[in-house]
């Protein structure tokens, strides 16, 4: 069965610093994979999307994503966080008909 | 509108009653879902629907149903609701499936 797993689910840095989310994917052939944030109370958004053209994939406000098929990930960098990017973040995979959501991982940043 | 809207943004319910979220997307996208989002759990498919006429099963289908009479509209119905339906539910749209979905600003649901 397919299946999506963020592996940590709460990450803490401090402002200015690099932000990894890490993500891994189990899938019989090339997926769509996407990152979406929300912010509390907010629904989703869409920050990226990986769709077989590019295997770095460049998303709004600073956020990339770069997919590893060898390692079956789609790890979500940030070269420096910034407060307002504290939120919650899910990694999403696309199979056949439906998206399937990891659990999520929820992002603090420290002054 | 501009884009997807729900309703009604919150709701207390009595168990057992019946209840339909709305859902309204202005975007002419084919395909429509709705998902629950539940701490540590994500967001689980419900019900999808790949065109107007037609609709599909989730993950966790039990006690929803749905129905897509047009492109636009995509109402979900508990018949009887129950405690363990007590959530967010969030509505979305693609253009078609298994691409970028649009989500809506959620129905928060609690179930007493």
């Amino acid at each position: 069965a397919q299946s999506v797993t963020q592996l940590d689910s709460h990450v803490s840095v401090s402002e200015g610093t690099p932000v990894l989310l890490r993500c891994n994917y189990s899938s019989s052939y090339s997926p769509s994979l996407f990152w979406y944030v929300q912010h509390p109370n907010k629904g989703l958004q869409l920050l990226l999307k990986y769709t077989s053209a590019a295997t770095l994939v460049k998303g709004i406000n600073g956020f990339e994503a770069e997919f590893k098929k060898s390692e079956t990930s789609f790890h979500l960098t940030k070269p420096s966080a910034h407060m307002s990017d504290a939120a919650e973040y899910f990694c999403v995979v696309g199979y056949g008909n439906k998206l399937v959501f990891g659990a999520g991982t929820i992002l603090r940043v420290k002054s | 509108i501009a884009g997807i809207t729900q309703a009604p943004t919150s709701q207390i319910l009595a168990a057992g009653r019946r209840m339909t979220l709305r859902c309204t997307q202005d975007m002419r996208h084919n395909a429509m879902y709705w998902y629950r989002q539940d701490l540590g759990l994500g967001l689980r498919l419900i019900h999808y629907s790949n065109t107007a006429g037609t609709t599909g099963k989730g993950e966790v289908p039990d006690g929803y149903s749905v129905s897509r009479a047009n492109t636009d509209d995509f109402p979900l119905t508990l018949a009887s609701a129950v405690p363990s339906q007590t959530s967010v539910y969030f509505c979305a749209s693609s253009i078609r499936l298994n691409t970028e979905a649009f989500f809506g600003q959620g129905t928060r649901l609690t179930v007493v």
